[in-house]
């Protein structure tokens, strides 16, 4: 199983809604990374777990808060939203650190 | 600070020739890693191409390989025989780990393959 995935694939919120992307990957992989990426722009970093500690957090809102449950899944929960937060969201994983990362589809992300 | 440059935002190239996509990047540090990534519309982005810093060796993958100049700073993609579905957004990461953590996106270049 060389894939990630990433549910849901789209999700509309309002400012006061809470709500969770949830990333899965099954290939022991020990480093996971969440990125914000608008529409013809690169991604951006966000957050990074290796061996399922937080090890970065790019300055980001605490409206956006990250979880690693295990190994395999990693969580971004999400509460009083922008509407500037719209954007794709992709989760990624790497063997560790130093290594290629493997993307996620992505969650299309819009706040109204 | 580290930076990624990709000068070109779009490019074009006939089914079957050859295009190289630019990148040039600026850190102080010796032991990084390059990488090509390609996000094909509306699909997710996968890794076209690694370079180890420490390697003089140019990376090659089936049509894919990359002129690496560590000395200019310079991590240029050749794409050979191009093909309709190397339609995508190409970006070039640079990615350090030294104390610290940074994995840094290029703008991308957009490259579309004409039939």
């Amino acid at each position: 199983d060389t894939e990630v995935t990433q549910t849901p694939k789209h999700l509309v919120m309002g400012m006061t809604n809470k709500k969770s992307l949830k990333c899965e990957q099954h290939m022991g992989h020990r480093a996971m990374y969440w990125y914000k990426q608008k529409a013809k722009k690169p991604p951006e970093l966000m957050f990074v777990y290796s061996y399922e500690k937080l090890s970065i957090n790019e300055s980001v809102p605490s409206r956006f808060s990250p979880e690693c449950p295990n190994s395999s899944l990693l969580n971004l929960h999400l509460h009083a939203l922008q509407p500037e937060d719209s954007a794709l969201y992709l989760c990624a994983s790497s063997p560790a650190l130093a290594y290629e990362q493997y993307f996620g589809p992505g969650t299309r992300l819009t706040v109204t | 600070a580290q930076t990624v440059t990709q000068s070109q935002p779009e490019m074009s190239v006939q089914e079957a020739e050859t295009v190289t996509l630019s990148c040039t990047y600026d850190t102080s540090e010796n032991n990084y890693y390059l990488f090509w990534y390609k996000q094909p519309p509306s699909r997710q982005m996968i890794l076209v191409i690694r370079q180890e810093a420490y390697k003089q060796q140019n990376a090659t993958e089936n049509r894919f390989s990359v002129n690496f100049q560590k000395a200019a700073k310079s991590f240029s993609l050749k794409i050979s025989d191009s093909q309709l579905g190397d339609t995508a957004m190409y970006f070039c990461a640079f990615m350090i780990r030294d104390g610290t953590y940074k994995y840094i996106f290029g703008t991308g270049t957009r490259l579309k393959v004409l039939a």
